[in-house]
């Protein structure tokens, strides 16, 4: 019973596009969400995160938009670079993170120039 | 230090045998998290280890799997008698506290059983 869900598995935008990732999740519980990066043989690292009271959070080309009515959030890379390619995980907690984090399957995400 | 680490990097037994993989969090994180991920699946939790209080263990698979967390700071997750399955990437992640915010991961053990 996979309460985060990443239903693309894989995604290819070319360099310069717009790139959006989806997540859904199944917990109403759930109020804090992240998105994490993973490149081959590294750990995954933190990417951008949104409270539950918010619908939007910007951080430079990286912006992740929270539909709670919809429990859905979408993570928006402009421009895209060729350096964003890799595996991003949507990432869910309840408790304002005060529980282990959710993880869905992960996009892969490729860039091409 | 700097960031977290694990060792081993790789890890390759034979079915049947134990093996321990370590984590050693960032000086100060007092919330450390075991993860695992299986070919083709996202992060799995196993256990979650917060302070001195009782760990969160509802994720651990089986009983043959186990974890302990000595002094604060370097933890070690054992597996007994490894079977196929177990086979995995073993992720090790710290915070400074619960609800900080990202987790600081390991670049992990990719354990194979053959």
């Amino acid at each position: 019973d996979q309460q985060v869900k990443q239903n693309s598995p894989s995604l290819s935008v070319q360099e310069g596009r717009i790139s959006i990732l989806n997540c859904d999740y199944t917990n109403s519980m759930f109020d804090y969400f992240l998105w994490y990066k993973k490149y081959p043989a590294e750990g995954p690292t933190f990417l951008i995160s949104i409270s539950s009271i918010k619908d939007k959070n910007e951080d430079g080309r990286f912006t992740v938009f929270l539909n709670k009515s919809a429990k859905h959030l979408s993570l928006h890379i402009v421009p895209s670079q060729p350096g964003d390619s890799a595996v991003y995980f949507c990432a869910a907690s309840a408790h304002s993170g005060n529980t282990p984090l959710v993880f869905g399957k992960g996009t892969r995400l490729s860039v091409i120039a | 230090g700097a960031g977290v680490s694990q060792s081993p990097s790789n890890k390759v037994t034979e079915k049947g045998k134990d093996v321990e993989l370590r984590c050693d969090p960032i000086s100060g994180h007092t919330a450390l998290y075991w993860y695992r991920q299986s070919l083709g699946q996202g992060l799995e939790f196993l256990i979650y280890f917060q302070g001195n209080s009782a760990p969160d263990k509802s994720g651990l698979p089986s009983d043959r799997f186990s974890a302990e967390r000595t002094g604060g700071s370097v933890s070690t997750l054992t597996i007994q008698r490894t079977q196929q399955e177990d086979s995995a990437v073993y992720l090790c992640a710290s915070s400074s506290s619960p609800g900080s915010g990202g987790y600081t991961f390991g670049s992990g053990t990719r354990l194979t059983v053959v």
